[in-house]
């Protein structure tokens, strides 16, 4: 691994299905983030870690989890998906005050 | 709550000219990092620059310079010598604490 991965790539869901996007990264980053990126809307914040075991709320949290069992991988889950979270997802890392990292995204579409 | 603002949805620049994006912000935090992010079709997210509040010089990387007015609390990038390979979004950034704070993006088309 070099940087940060995410998978999948893209996927097609129905609505009311259980679905977990990974992320992985090998900088040894304390902080790792997810984000949901739509048109006019720009990148908005689902959740963050600034640290292995701790986990925080962002900007737009309902509908998601997230676990931060170590510091490499940073899962993000969707109970029970609906249309409205049909997104690409980026997941992204970061020293404190660094600069973040981003994965290549993943495209989520909810039908 | 810290706010990023790209007023500019859409920007067009003819080959080899220079443009400028705007973005400001709001925060009460002193100490913050500011950024400039270009996203070309590919989806990638790719650092374009980086600027350290603390420092009053503006950041410069080849053909990408900002206009950092922390007082004013603004933070500009133009672009020189436009080429093709700019047409992409660009998203403003903010970070203080941990938290990176995104604008919406201007997406800049470049005229051959």
């Amino acid at each position: 691994i070099a940087g940060i991965t995410q998978a999948p790539t893209s996927q097609i869901l129905a609505a009311g299905r259980r679905m977990t996007l990974r992320c992985t990264q090998d900088m040894r980053h304390n902080a790792m983030y997810w984000y949901r990126q739509d048109l006019g809307l720009g990148l908005r914040l689902i959740h963050y870690s600034n640290t292995a075991g701790t986990t925080g709320k962002g900007e737009v949290p309902d509908g998601y989890s997230v676990s931060r069992a170590n510091t490499d991988d940073f899962p993000l889950t969707l109970a029970s998906a609906v249309p409205s979270q049909t997104s690409v997802y980026f997941c992204a890392s970061s020293r404190p005050g660094g600069t973040p990292f981003f994965g290549p995204g993943t495209r989520l579409t909810v039908l | 709550a810290q706010t990023v603002t790209q007023s500019q949805p859409e920007m067009s620049v003819q080959e080899a000219e220079t443009v400028t994006l705007s973005c400001t912000y709001d925060t009460s935090e002193s100490d913050y990092y500011l950024f400039w992010y270009k996203q070309p079709p590919s989806r990638q997210m790719i650092l374009v620059i980086r600027q350290e509040a603390y420092k009053q010089q503006n950041a410069t990387e080849n053909r990408f310079s900002v206009n950092f007015q922390k007082a004013a609390k603004s933070f500009s990038l133009k672009i020189s010598d436009s080429q093709l390979g700019d047409a992409a979004m660009y998203f403003c950034a903010y970070s203080g604490t941990y938290k990176y704070i995104f604008g919406t993006g201007t997406r800049l088309k470049v005229l051959a």
